[in-house]
């Protein structure tokens, strides 16, 4: 089946730093990739996705990118805020299947 | 707000005791999910519903849960006979008719502690 995690569960920077979230999968049918971001108290909140046909995607100070050969997907925040301090989820499927999220990384950001 | 909407966001209740959650989807969505969070982790998937039909079960969801969505609007999920392992966020998500996986909106979710 499908297993998603990340590698680190805490990260900290600094105000105005770009932020790098990783994310590795096992199931190498996985055609679908998603990441969430989540505030305390709060549900997921969708940020950007990316489909196994693309190896990057960019959004509005987000990019995702994706490594099919190593199964490994990033989040880059630039010019990271400290309104971007959450937990950031990676999720996946393959095909029509229901999304399997990882772990989840811890942001802080500082002033 | 037309985002999906958890009724109630907290519920304390005693072990033993039987709870009902409702979600309400975003309306032009005919799919429906189910998801459990505790501290820490990500969200489980639980169950899904596509209109009224409840396609996907996981083996989380054990006899003690049940899940309906009868008119393919809203759902609710109860849980019978509550254990404090129960405690958890679950969490209802819904999305629309494109093919394949895509974007679930969740809501705020429903808080539940067995005590």
């Amino acid at each position: 089946g499908e297993s998603v995690g990340l590698h680190l569960p805490t990260l900290s920077v600094q105000e105005g730093d770009n932020s790098i979230i990783n994310c590795a999968y096992s199931n190498s049918a996985s055609d679908y990739f998603i990441w969430y971001k989540q505030e305390s108290g709060k549900g997921p909140q969708f940020i950007i996705d990316i489909r196994s046909n693309m190896d990057k995607r960019q959004g509005q100070r987000v990019t995702v990118l994706l490594n099919k050969t190593v199964k490994h997907l990033s989040l880059q925040i630039a010019a990271t805020q400290p309104g971007d301090s959450a937990v950031y989820f990676c999720a996946g499927a393959e095909g029509y299947s229901t999304l399997t999220f990882g772990k989840g990384t811890m942001l802080l950001v500082s002033p | 707000d037309t985002g999906v909407s958890q009724d109630p966001r907290h519920k304390i209740t005693k072990r033993g005791q039987n709870v009902t959650f409702r979600c309400d989807p975003i309306s032009e969505h005919n799919r429906l999910y189910w998801y459990r969070q505790t501290l820490g982790q990500g969200p489980e998937f639980l169950t899904y519903f596509q209109n009224e039909a409840q396609l996907e079960k996981s083996r989380l969801l054990s006899n003690r849960f049940s899940a309906e969505r009868p008119k393919g609007s809203f759902s609710t999920l109860e849980i019978q006979r509550t254990e404090q392992g129960d405690s958890a966020m679950y969490l209802c998500a819904s999305s629309g008719t494109g093919k394949g996986t895509g974007e679930l909106f969740f809501g705020e979710g429903s808080r539940l502690t067995v005590l």
